[in-house]
């Protein structure tokens, strides 16, 4: 089984740096990805950590460390159009089939401020 | 290219009708799966597939049904709609079994009375 453990809010002002941690359990996994979801909207994909390390994607980067069992989205500039919610999701092995079924966390959901 | 359609983007059932929502994908994904979403909570996995004629079950598949007879389609079947099932659903796939990225569709929003 999986579980994912992320805090279910942060507030930010607009041009600060957030990050939004993200621990889990797992035997065995692909990778580490997150993904934002505005309300009433289908989630999109912000980055993917396959290995330890640091990924950085314009204003966004994500780090993982897996002896640590973590990682966390790291939000730069913060603008009002990032208030949103924020998904950690781990690309886990499966038992049946060697697929990479993926498992969510519950979200945080981030109001940046003026 | 339309990437991963959902049909119908809206539903209201009744206790005990029966419904298929359709998942389309035309990027040539091998994996497919279905997700539900509660207000306020995150995704959980219904059911996935791995490519046409192979399918796994999720963290909640208990009233829902799968088939995957082309590398297209996906189309998720409730069997007998019940309150519990009021939900958000989101077809999602990705190139690959292992691969990072997850491209969903616009979802389906299913009201059960």
């Amino acid at each position: 089984g999986q579980s994912l453990e992320q805090p279910s809010e942060v507030t930010a002002v607009e041009g600060a740096i957030v990050q939004i941690n993200c621990t889990y359990q797992t035997s065995g996994f692909y990778g580490l990805s997150w993904y934002q979801q505005h309300d009433g909207g289908a989630p999109t994909f912000l980055s993917y950590n396959a290995l330890d390390g640091l990924e950085e994607t314009g204003r966004f980067s994500s780090f993982l460390s897996r002896s640590d069992s973590y990682g966390y989205l790291l939000l730069q500039e913060l603008q009002m159009k990032d208030s949103a919610s924020y998904f950690c999701a781990v690309r886990e092995r499966s038992d049946n089939t060697n697929a990479g079924k993926s498992t969510f966390g519950d979200g945080t959901t981030l109001t940046v401020k003026p | 290219n339309a990437g991963v359609t959902q049909t119908p983007k809206f539903q209201v059932l009744k206790t005990g009708q029966s419904m298929t929502l359709q998942c389309a994908q035309d990027m040539n994904h091998e994996y497919m799966s279905w997700y539900r979403q509660d207000p306020g909570m995150g995704l959980r996995l219904i059911h996935y597939s791995v490519g046409a004629g192979i399918t796994d079950q999720g963290e909640v598949p208990n009233g829902y049904n799968v088939s995957r007879s082309t590398t297209e389609d996906f189309p998720l079947r409730l069997l007998s709609a019940a309150p519990s099932q009021t939900s958000v659903y989101f077809c999602a796939t990705s190139r690959g079994s292992s691969t990072g990225e997850l491209f969903f569709g616009e979802g389906s929003r299913l009201t059960v009375l």
